[in-house]
């Protein structure tokens, strides 16, 4: 039982680039997450979703997207990605029914 | 704006004695509460959590407190050990909302 598991743990990419970041997690579990770190903030939510198919934005997706086609991958795109995408990205998922959110590794990116 | 604030970004604590990390929340709504634990270069991980019906809860070495009417809470580590030398954050939720609002996390360092 991985968890929650990431891809890639780091990457460097130039302004106008795009990417998708990779999120599974081999739990069952509906709810996933998809959160930035900056330095010296908590996290925030970008997107999330409560099942295959069903997305939602959360407190800060502009320059994000996400699909959910299965329960256990959550991928998260970057289009024309910008300094101020710079950050450590977190993927998580939950339960129905419990309150606590399992996290991954993360993904440090480095925009330049 | 945010609605849950840790105010000590770092806390220096000598081995043996506690260690007290304080958070406040704006929303009144909130009615659960989480503080996860985090090394560097890996994942959030849940710590110890309480419900907005209990004022207490105990979990080996850590203590969470929570007082509604003042809108705040505190983790007791007792007592502190090198190990616990990471970043915690504090996190509230609405239940069965499934998403989570994170303070911006305290860096406590326990010194031998």
């Amino acid at each position: 039982n991985a968890g929650v598991t990431q891809t890639p743990k780091f990457r460097i990419l130039k302004i106008g680039q795009s990417m998708t970041l990779q999120c599974t997690q081999d739990m069952n579990h509906n709810y996933m997450y998809w959160y930035r770190q900056d330095p010296g903030m908590g996290l925030k939510l970008i997107y999330y979703s409560v099942g295959a198919g069903i997305t939602d934005k959360g407190e800060v997706p502009n320059g994000y997207n996400v699909s959910r086609s299965t329960t256990e991958d959550f991928p998260l795109r970057l289009e024309l990605a910008a300094p101020s995408q710079t950050s450590v990205y977190f993927c998580a998922s939950l339960s129905a029914g419990q309150e606590t959110q399992y996290f991954g590794p993360g993904t440090r990116l480095l925009v330049l | 704006d945010q609605q849950v604030k840790q105010n000590s970004p770092s806390l220096s604590v000598q081995e043996g004695r506690i260690s007290i990390l304080n958070c406040d929340y704006t929303n009144s709504m909130f009615d659960y509460f989480l503080w996860y634990k985090k090394y560097p270069a890996e994942g959030p991980t849940f710590l110890i959590s309480i419900s907005s019906i209990k004022d207490k809860n105990e979990d080996g070495r850590f203590t969470v407190f929570l007082n509604k009417s003042a809108k705040h809470l505190s983790l007791h580590i007792v007592p502190s050990q090198p190990g616990d030398s990471a970043v915690y954050f504090c996190a509230a939720t609405l239940l069965n909302d499934y998403k989570l609002s994170f303070g911006a996390g305290t860096t406590v360092t326990v010194r031998a």
